[in-house]
């Protein structure tokens, strides 16, 4: 079975500082994609950013960048020039080829960007 | 197209109704997803379609739920004799399927409440 551990239930950051997001998945596959989704209060989750485990190169999108350690078998989200829009509940995610493409998620973490 | 919508967006039924859920995914993605989340918790794969054959079902879901993908195109979720068990958020992704199209779009969800 797979499973996304997401340990920090809640984080705080000022506005324009930086925060980082731990998760950590198991995994038997050596093929599989990971993915960090943003879902703010009441509204639909959006995709944030995505990394494919077979490339080494970590995934960044704009303010946003993951630290992939395959090995470790984590995947942290970095926020940086935090904005009080990033406020939302963070959930890791992961997938592979065997299982449809559905996807498996962490418990979620709720950030608070403050002023 | 505007994205992946569900309706209705809130739901409360009495204990041992019936109640039935519509998603109409992004039109040219093949592949649909339902999920559930409770509070506090990040969404459980319940079941999936590629195009009208439902491929992949959650052992989360019993036999009081039924889903259908007819021609391919909306999806339905029932839920036959409601619990209070029952009572979440109840999210719908598609996309467009394959190792190269695994972002997944949300609806907005449909929150059912068990009364």
């Amino acid at each position: 079975a797979q499973t996304v551990t997401q340990s920090q239930p809640e984080m705080s950051v000022q506005e324009a500082e930086t925060v980082t997001l731990s998760c950590t998945y198991d995994t038997s596959e050596n093929n599989y994609y990971l993915f960090w989704y943003k879902q703010p209060p009441s509204r639909q989750m959006i995709l944030v950013i995505r990394q494919e485990a077979y490339k080494q190169q970590n995934a960044t999108e704009n303010r946003f960048s993951v630290n992939f350690q395959k090995a470790a078998k984590s995947f942290s989200l970095k926020i940086s020039d935090s904005q009080l829009g990033d406020t939302a509940m963070y959930f890791c995610a992961f997938i592979d080829s065997n299982s449809g493409y559905a996807l498996n998620f962490g418990k979620g973490t709720s950030l608070l960007v403050t002023p | 197209d505007t994205g992946v919508s569900q309706d209705p967006r809130h739901k409360i039924t009495k204990r041992g109704q019936n109640v039935t859920f519509r998603c109409d995914p992004i039109s040219e993605h093949n592949r649909l997803y339902w999920y559930r989340q409770t509070l506090g918790q990040g969404p459980e794969f319940l079941t999936y379609f590629q195009n009208e054959a439902q491929l992949e079902k959650s052992r989360l879901l019993s036999d009081r739920f039924s889903a259908e993908r007819p021609k391919g195109s909306f999806s339905t979720l029932e839920i036959q004799r409601t619990e209070q068990g029952d009572s979440a958020m109840y999210l719908c992704a598609s996309s467009q399927g394959g190792p190269r199209n695994t972002e997944a779009f949300f609806g907005q969800g449909t929150r059912l409440t068990v009364v």
